[in-house]
């Protein structure tokens, strides 16, 4: 399978935990975005790496968050001290950004569906 | 108001039957339109994308972009009960990394 694989697929934690997700995007994708989807929403945009570089970060992405891409290639979601609003669908994406412009789209992962209880 | 405004349905038609499923949005800015197929509890899976104004047809989608008025469709002809799934609409502006969604529409094609 060459898509892009998140793990854990789901994960239930206790308020005040912290919790740690993973993203494997697709080979040679240089570019890694992370989006929340929540019930009856579509997905909002966390954050985008291009390399092992964050460049941009929504105001969604609070200082209890961080992502990181270390060598530019699988990249991790952290959040630290979960709340009862962080329940969610954390969606990962990658792309094959080319020189010159918007060449090709975002691709999927299946999501980590997290409750905190 | 959000940027990208969709009917979150649900939307329930018989098997057979065309679906129209339309989103609007605010920034005109948006140069890219895309819709995405999203089975429940699954990741989005990109189904068609289009730059601009116009049509766009996949087998059995059309996606149309009306700039002038900002308004966004997907037809389904002849639908099948494996259509059944959450469809959103997304758009970004040229250069840009982040995608914008729709609500998304949740369709069910009836046997």
């Amino acid at each position: 399978d060459t898509g892009v694989s998140q793990n854990p697929r789901h994960k239930i934690t206790k308020r005040g935990q912290n919790v740690t997700f993973r993203c494997d995007p697709i080979s040679e994708h240089n570019r890694l975005y992370w989006y929340r989807q929540t019930l009856g929403q579509g997905p909002e945009f966390l954050t985008y790496f291009q390399n092992e570089a964050q460049l941009e970060k929504s105001r969604l992405l609070s200082d209890r968050f961080s992502a990181e891409r270390p060598k530019g290639s699988f990249s991790t979601l952290e959040i630290q001290r979960t709340e009862q609003g962080d329940s969610a669908m954390y969606l990962c994406a990658s792309r094959l950004g080319l020189a010159g412009g918007w060449t090709d789209t975002q691709y999927f992962g299946p999501g980590t569906r997290l409750t905190v209880l | 108001q959000k940027e990208v405004e969709q009917d979150p349905g649900p939307l329930s038609v018989p098997e057979g039957a065309i679906v129209s499923l339309n989103c609007t949005y605010s920034n005109s800015a948006f140069q890219y339109f895309m819709w995405y197929r999203q089975y429940s509890r699954k990741g989005p899976e990109l189904l068609m994308y289009t730059y601009s104004s116009g049509n766009k047809e996949d087998g059995r989608f059309t996606a149309q972009v009306d700039k002038s008025s900002k308004y966004i469709s997907l037809f389904i002809r002849d639908s099948q009960p494996s259509d059944s799934a959450t469809y959103l609409c997304a758009t970004i502006i040229q250069g840009a990394q982040k995608l914008v969604f729709g609500q998304g529409t949740r369709l069910t094609i009836n046997p």
